[in-house]
C-alpha cells in the first residue's frame, strides 16, 4: 500500500463547479497534513495547512479525518486560475511523503 | 511564507559533466533541507535530506556518490550531479521548512537539467 494515496484524476470541472478531493495516509502517527498546488513545470506551493479541527481559506476547505486516516480538499466556485495539480503531503517526523497529485482542469 | 531561492534554474550539459545545483533559504535558518527530483508527469520523489553540519541522508536506491549534497551553513544546501547522463535529466526541487511546529515546507522554484 502507498503511504498517501489520491485520485489522479482528470477532474474536468466548469467555472463555479464544486469539487472535491480525497486522500489517504498509511501511517496512523503521521503528524502534519498539507495540501500544495503545483501548476505545470513549476514547484509545489503550499495551499493550506490541515488542521485536526478543520480549516478554511476563502473558497477553499480542508478536513483531516485521524480516525479513518483520510485528508480532504473543497473548492467552492471554482476558477479557471484552479486548474492545476493538487498535491496531498503527509509529515511523518519531519519525512515529507507525497501523493501522486490530482490534476484539476476547470473549463470556461 | 518563507523564500527559498535555487540556482540555476535550468541547465543544459554534456554526458559525462558534473552539475552543480544550489538552494537557499532567504529569510530564515533552516537545518534541514530536503532534495527531489521530479520527472514528466509522475509526483515529486525524495531523493535524500540535507543536515546542516553532518551528513546527507539518502533515500533507499540514490546513490549518493553520484549525488553529492552539501550543507555547509544554515541557509545553504548544494546538490552536485557527478558525471551526468541523459536519464539524469530531470526536474531537481528543494525545500526547507521555517522553525515554526507545524514542518511546512516551502520550496524552491526547482532546477530543469538537460543532460545531452
Amino acid at each position: 500500500r502507498k503511504e498517501v494515496e489520491q485520485d489522479p484524476g482528470p477532474f474536468n470541472v466548469p467555472e463555479g463547479a464544486t469539487v472535491a478531493f480525497n486522500c489517504t495516509y498509511s501511517n496512523s502517527a503521521s503528524q502534519s497534513f498539507f495540501w500544495y498546488r503545483q501548476d505545470c513545470r513549476k514547484e509545489p506551493k503550499l495551499l493550506m495547512s490541515v488542521y485536526s479541527s478543520g480549516n478554511e481559506d476563502g473558497r477553499f476547505t480542508a478536513q483531516l479525518n485521524r480516525a479513518s486516516q483520510y485528508i480532504s480538499l473543497l473548492i467552492r466556485d471554482s476558477k479557471l486560475s484552479d486548474s492545476a495539480t493538487y498535491l496531498c503531503v503527509v509529515n511523518d517526523n519531519n519525512d515529507m511523503r507525497f501523493g501522486a497529485g490530482t490534476r484539476l482542469t476547470v473549463k470556461p | 511564507g518563507a523564500v527559498v531561492s535555487q540556482h540555476p534554474s535550468w541547465v543544459i550539459c554534456k554526458s559525462g559533466t558534473s552539475v552543480k545545483i544550489e538552494c537557499r533559504s532567504l529569510d530564515f535558518q533552516a537545518t534541514t533541507m530536503f532534495w527531489y527530483r521530479q520527472f514528466p508527469k509522475q509526483s515529486l520523489m525524495l531523493m535524500a535530506t540535507s543536515n546542516e553540519g553532518s551528513k546527507a541522508t539518502y533515500e533507499q536506491g540514490v546513490e549518493k556518490d553520484k549525488f553529492l549534497i552539501n550543507h555547509a551553513s544554515l541557509t545553504l544546501s548544494t546538490l552536485t550531479v557527478t558525471s551526468a547522463h541523459p536519464e539524469d535529466s530531470s526536474f531537481y526541487i528543494c525545500s526547507a521548512g521555517t522553525p515554526s511546529g507545524y514542518n511546512e515546507q516551502f520550496f524552491g522554484p526547482g532546477t530543469r537539467l538537460t543532460v545531452l
